[in-house]
């Protein structure tokens, strides 16, 4: 079946960096973008931008660009979303959902949610 | 761009009918017909309940359908059943080549 499987919770102290990582399984990876969608806690979902899984070029959502990278292993099916220098505010569910090229749809299927926490 | 909006909250009990609105505006909601509908358990990552305002992926129970007026996209979830409590969000595509999302209404089951 269809899944992404992204990576484990994390707990940074501010100023560091993480790197969420979403694998794609069940179907041909650059067939379908992959979104990004933050999750604060007990707040509503918030869309970050995607990333093009045939060139790699990433879309970044006001308030998403500087400390926020998209990247790409299509030899493992694979989507990354790095943060760098973080910040309390970053502390937040991150989701990789799959989403069509050819329409501007629908997001299907979502991730389990990678819980990053930035806290000294 | 602003969050569409949605209510807070709604309730019912078991078998009623309940409508949830998503106000946007004329150059999200009211522009395309690309709002999707997704329900959030608690601890749960989303899931996608209707796209392109009124269409039910397979899987998902006649009992949820869309509907879109102007900028106001609404989700009616007819038999209310108790496993219907969770958070639901809209979603839209925008002018910005962008999407936003509902605030998010919590429906609880009486």
């Amino acid at each position: 079946q269809v899944q992404l499987v992204q990576s484990g919770s994390e707990l940074k102290k501010p100023g560091a960096s993480v790197k969420v990582s979403c694998k794609a399984s069940g179907y041909t990876f650059s067939s379908y973008a992959i979104n990004w969608v933050r999750q604060a806690p007990g707040q509503g979902l918030e869309w970050m931008g995607w990333i093009n899984t045939n060139t790699g070029n990433p879309t970044y959502a006001q308030g998403f660009t500087g400390r926020f990278v998209f990247s790409l292993d299509t030899s493992v099916s694979t989507a990354y979303l790095q943060i760098s220098s973080l910040k309390a505010e970053d502390t937040a569910v991150y989701y990789c959902v799959r989403a069509p090229f050819t329409s501007n749809s629908w997001f299907d299927p979502w991730g389990q949610g990678t819980l990053v926490t930035v806290s000294s | 761009q602003s969050a569409l909006t949605q209510p807070a909250s709604v309730s019912g009990s078991p078998g009623q009918s309940i409508t949830i609105s998503c106000t946007g505006t004329s150059s999200d909601v009211g522009h395309y017909n690309y709002v999707s509908w997704y329900q959030q358990h608690p601890g749960k990552a989303p899931k996608l309940l209707i796209y392109d305002v009124t269409t039910r992926p397979s899987g998902v129970p006649d009992r949820f359908s869309g509907s879109k007026s102007g900028n106001t996209a609404s989700l009616t979830i007819s038999g209310l059943q108790a496993e219907d409590e969770a958070d639901y969000y809209c979603d839209s595509y925008t002018t910005s080549s962008s999407y936003v999302f509902g605030t998010g209404t919590k429906v609880t089951v009486l």
